[in-house]
């Protein structure tokens, strides 16, 4: 089983629509999640954290289930400008924050 | 404010030949990290740098790979001899913090450099 599975997409959504990418991940002692946004040909960039007890964001909201080791993004009222991969990062935690395990992450296109 | 800097951003090159790729932090960081990207796998670590000193080269490929921090605004990632299956975009992040002690700092990721070896 991959570490950060994700669903590759493309999703293909009209601008104003609600979207939501789910991702799961394997290790059970993960204490640090995050969500990344690669636009094409560009690096990754933080987008946000994603705490136990849910956090918002403008038109994001990340959860984290931990029993069912999944977190979520949901992306209301869709703007051109939210096409990008995004990209689900999971850490160990503590001494080992730094070891960022990736997704491959989800394709989305906000179509006008 | 100057973000990771990272040259070049693109190298063309034949399977062989050295490649070497540069990196300089933001400076203040004092954590850098060496990534590499492709469709097969996805972004992976391939070594991570604290105060200059090789913490985890864990993920780096092969004896083919190295990487040195001769200071805190410098580092190299070498690839000698490079190979057709090195083809990827190899990024650089920077963080402000030492995550050893705990607690996670954002990374900064450079622009990257696509490599291609033909």
């Amino acid at each position: 089983r991959k570490e950060v599975e994700q669903d590759p997409g493309p999703f293909n959504v009209p601008e104003g629509a609600t979207v939501a990418f789910n991702c799961t991940y394997s290790n059970s002692a993960s204490q640090s999640f995050f969500w990344y946004r690669q636009d094409c040909r560009k690096e990754p960039k933080l987008l946000m954290s994603v705490y136990s007890s849910g956090n918002e964001d403008g038109r994001f909201t990340a959860q984290l289930n931990r029993a069912s080791q999944y977190i979520s993004l949901l992306i209301r009222d869709s703007k051109l400008s939210d096409s990008a991969t995004y990209l689900c990062v999971v850490t160990p935690g503590g001494a080992g924050s730094y070891q960022l395990t990736f997704g491959k992450g989800t394709k989305l296109s906000v179509i006008p | 404010d100057a973000g990771v800097i990272q040259s070049p951003r693109h190298e063309v090159t034949e399977m062989g030949q050295e490649v070497t790729l540069r990196c300089k932090p933001i400076s203040g960081h004092n954590s850098l990290f060496w990534y590499r990207q492709t469709m097969m796998r996805g972004l992976e670590l391939l070594i991570y740098f604290n105060n200059n000193v090789p913490i985890d080269d864990s993920g780096m490929p092969e004896d083919r790979f190295s990487a040195k921090m001769p200071n805190a605004s410098f580092s190299t990632l070498k690839i000698q001899p490079s190979e057709p299956r090195d083809s990827a975009v190899y990024f650089c992040a920077s963080s402000p913090a030492n995550p050893l002690a705990g607690g996670y700092n954002e990374q900064f990721f450079g622009p990257g450099t696509r490599l291609t070896v033909l």
